[in-house]
């Protein structure tokens, strides 16, 4: 089992629509997560960050925190065509040692 | 404010050569990581530096890989010999304060090709 899982893709949303972006972990111990978004050819930018279960709303976007069921989302309300890019999970898993892992990342792409 | 500064954008080698990249981060980020990212995947750390001590190398594949950062500041990291499975994109990336916050700047990336 892979420390952070996510959904390859590609995911296909229409413009205007909501896109919803999962990503699951394996350490239960793991604190602090994160969204991070990039554009092809380009380095990883960070966009959301959550540390409590629950929602955390920033603009259009929320993230979502579930620890009892070890699993982080992202929502995009209103979706933009330029929100197509690949959103990638980062978890801090603190199983031995602090250590920032990613996901292979999601590619969405938003439909016109 | 200046972001991570990463050197050289491409390098192109043949298998068995050297090569070496280079990395400024954001003024007074305490903390430097690199990154290696393959086409499709997520970046797999390589090493975690906290000003000049390396806390984290245990994926550095220490035969061919090396990394230094001295004087807790610019970074280089270096291969030799270069394989065929080296080709990927090495980012660099570095975070305010002590820890490992999570809060990455990456810098543009250094792609590297082995032929």
């Amino acid at each position: 089992q892979k420390e952070v899982e996510q959904n390859s893709g590609p995911l296909s949303v229409p413009e205007g629509a909501i896109a919803s972006l999962n990503c699951t972990y394996s350490d239960r111990g793991s604190q602090s997560f994160f969204w991070y978004r990039q554009y092809s050819g380009k380095s990883p930018e960070l966009i959301m960050f959550i540390y409590s279960n629950g929602d955390k709303e920033d603009g259009r976007f929320t993230a979502q925190l579930n620890k009892a069921s070890q699993y982080v989302s992202l929502l995009i309300r209103d979706s933009q065509p330029s929100d197509s890019a690949t959103y990638l999970c980062a978890v801090n898993i603190y199983s031995s040692a602090s250590k920032i892992i990613f996901g292979s990342g999601t590619r969405l792409s938003i439909r016109p | 404010e200046a972001g991570v500064v990463q050197s050289p954008r491409y390098k192109i080698i043949e298998k068995k050569q050297p090569v070496a990249f280079w990395c400024n981060p954001i003024s007074g980020h305490n903390t430097l990581y690199w990154y290696l990212q393959n086409l499709g995947q997520g970046p797999e750390l390589l090493i975690r530096y906290e000003n000049e001590e390396a806390v984290d190398d245990s994926q550095l594949p220490k035969d061919r890989f090396s990394a230094e950062r001295l004087k807790g500041v610019d970074s280089t990291l270096k291969i030799q010999p270069a394989e065929l499975g080296d080709s990927a994109v090495y980012l660099c990336a570095s975070s305010p304060g002590q820890g490992n916050s999570g809060e990455l700047f990456f810098g543009e990336g250094s792609r590297l090709t082995v032929l």
